[in-house]
């Protein structure tokens, strides 16, 4: 069964203390793998598509990075306002999310 | 910058009411997609449409259903609302095949 799995489930940082966001999953079929973020009473907002293995993509304080059988979001010295629900999506037969990761950054 | 615009952040209707959620893209996208979000669950697809007058089932249809009489435009109807379809409400949409989909602000749904 197509499944994807983010931890951990909640993150909590202090403003410039960098860390790392997983998401595993388990598909057949890789066609594209997708990062968002969710702030509260919002919709999510696109981040990131990664295609293939080794790929990466960059944005300000984010990068994602994508393995065959993981993908991780790097946040380097982040600020309190990075704080949101990061959320990964798999893009088989069908989109499958992640339920997410909930990060606070804390001055 | 893709939009896509929801009817109502907020909206209250009684049990038994039938119920229209509406959704507009401005991109020309081919795909439009309806979700439920609820705490623990995550995102649930309701239903799809990949053409005008086109609708597929997700994986949660039961008690809804949907209209896409024009391409920029996808209706959720809930046809007779229940308490259990309290929710927050998202419309995305997206280009074609394997391109990411792009999030309206949602319809925080009560049912009283």
């Amino acid at each position: 069964e197509d499944q994807v799995t983010q931890s951990p489930e909640a993150l909590r940082l202090q403003e410039g203390e960098s860390s790392s966001l997983n998401c595993s999953y388990t598909v057949s079929g890789l066609r594209g793998l997708f990062w968002y973020r969710q702030d509260p009473g919002k919709g999510p907002e696109f981040l990131f598509t990664l295609y293939s293995a080794g790929e990466e993509k960059e944005k300000e304080r984010l990068k994602a990075t994508l393995t065959k059988k993981e993908s991780f979001l790097h946040i380097t010295a982040p600020k309190p306002e990075d704080s949101a629900t990061y959320l990964c999506a798999v893009q088989a037969d069908k989109l499958i999310f992640g339920t997410g990761t909930r990060l606070q950054v804390f001055p | 910058d893709v939009k896509v615009t929801q009817s109502s952040r907020y909206l209250v209707k009684r049990t038994g009411e039938k119920v229209f959620l509406e959704c507009v893209q401005d991109m020309d996208h081919e795909n439009m997609f309806w979700y439920r979000q609820d705490p623990g669950l995550g995102l649930r697809l309701i239903y799809f449409s990949y053409d005008v007058k086109m609708k597929e089932k997700g994986d949660i249809p039961e008690g809804y259903s949907v209209s896409r009489e024009k391409k920029e435009r996808f209706s959720l109807i809930l046809e007779s609302a229940s308490t259990n379809q309290t929710s927050m409400y998202l419309c995305a949409s997206s280009l074609r095949g394997a391109q990411p989909q792009h999030f309206g602000d949602g319809t925080r749904l009560s049912i009283l």
